[in-house]
Formats: structure tokens, sequence, C-alpha cells
């Protein structure tokens, strides 16, 4: 069976400082891969998606930026992190050419002071 | 926006009673879903209706469509305190859209007292 891991679960992070959250897929190949944000009690944003390895599109101008360095392995990160970035990170991964359900990890909470 | 609104925002009910959420969107679609999340937890998929369906069941769950109105509702019937959470309904934006690109609304928040 498939499952999707995030890490960390929780993060608190200063402004200004580097960012990596990390997420891996098992049990399945070539999955399309996603990164939400969800600030609180509002909905879910798309920040990137990926279609195979080294193949990132981004939907929302900011300053982060996602890399797939291998098929299951979908990295976010960010240079130096801004208040505006504490949120719910989100990733999820949906097999590729079939519905469009999504499957979604357990998130990583991440706090900018 | 693609997005979908889901109404109401917030919903209280007592064990035992029926919870319906309804949601809007506004583009064509070829699927609609329902997902649910637990405070602080990822999003779990519970329900997917095709554009050319209107109506689906799953367990107590009931999903309704209504695509000249780019409206569902999700039914959930005899209600626990177990069904508290945050539920939300996503479109995949129908022909044209990036494959797999899903639009979220923001979600009601059901809320069962024991």
């Amino acid at each position: 069976s498939q499952t999707i891991h995030q890490w960390p679960a929780t993060l608190v992070q200063p402004v200004g400082s580097p960012l990596s959250l990390e997420c891996t897929v098992e049990g399945t190949s070539n999955p399309n891969l996603y990164w939400y944000r969800q600030a609180a009690g509002r909905g879910l944003q798309l920040l990137f998606y990926s279609v195979g390895i080294g193949q990132i599109s981004s939907e929302v101008p900011q300053n982060l930026s996602a890399s797939r360095p291998q098929d299951r392995q979908f990295i976010l990160s960010s240079k130096k992190l801004l208040l505006s970035d504490s949120g719910f990170y989100l990733c999820a991964w949906r097999i590729t050419g079939a519905t469009d359900t999504q499957y979604f990890g357990p998130g990583t909470r991440l706090t900018v002071l | 926006s693609q997005q979908g609104e889901e109404d109401p925002q917030a919903l209280s009910i007592q064990e035992g009673e029926n919870a319906t959420m309804n949601c809007s969107y506004k583009t064509s679609i070829n699927n609609l879903q329902w997902y649910r999340q637990n405070s602080g937890r990822g999003l779990v998929h519970l329900i997917l209706i095709r554009s050319n369906e209107r109506e689906k069941h799953s367990g107590r769950l009931r999903v309704t469509l209504d695509t000249s109105k780019k409206s569902s509702s999700l039914l959930i019937t005899a209600s626990r305190a177990a069904d508290t959470a945050s539920y939300f309904c996503a479109t995949d934006g129908g022909r044209g859209s990036t494959l797999g690109r899903l639009y979220f609304g923001r979600g009601t928040q059901l809320t069962v007292w024991p």
C-alpha cells in the first residue's frame, strides 16, 4: 500500500532563516506531487506541483521554491523565511493518469517568529 | 476564482442528527470531491462524484451534484462526535485545467456534540 511521509511535523524558525521541508511517497511510481499551504481557518492554496523528476510548476509567486530530486521525493525550500510563510504545509500525491483523487501527508506546522 | 465555496462556514449539531454541507463552484467540472480534515492533520479523501452522476453514497455519507446549479451537498447521517472535523469540497476545474490540479474551498467546520 502507498504511504506518504512529511517531516518535520512542527517547526519554529526565525525570520530570515532557511527552510527545507521534505515529503516522500512509498509504494507507487511516478506520482504527481503537490505542495499546499493552509493558513489558519482557510482553505488550501496550491504552491507547487510536479509531474516528474526535475519538473516543477509554480502556482503562486513567492520566496518559496520546490525541487524533486527523486521520483518519490518532493522538497519545499526557502532561502529566507518571512513572517507570512507561517502556516500548515501539506504534501499530496496522485496516481498519474488515474482519477483526480489526491492523498495527503500529515502536514508540517511552520511558525515563523 | 475556480475555487469552491462551502456553506455554512461552521455547523454545530448533536450526535444522532444529520449534517448537511453545501458547496458551490464557478467553472465546469469533470468531477467533484469531498475531503475531511481533523484538526492539525492532513486531508482524507471521502468521496468523488463525476459530472454525469447526480448522487452517490458511501456508508453514512450521501453526496449530490447539480451541475446546472454548479452545486453539491454532503450529507452525513446519524452523526457522531468522531465526525467533528473540517470538510472541504474540491473541483478539478473541468476541461483544459492542469491535469490533477484541484481547487479547494475554505471548508465547513462541523462540530458534533455528544
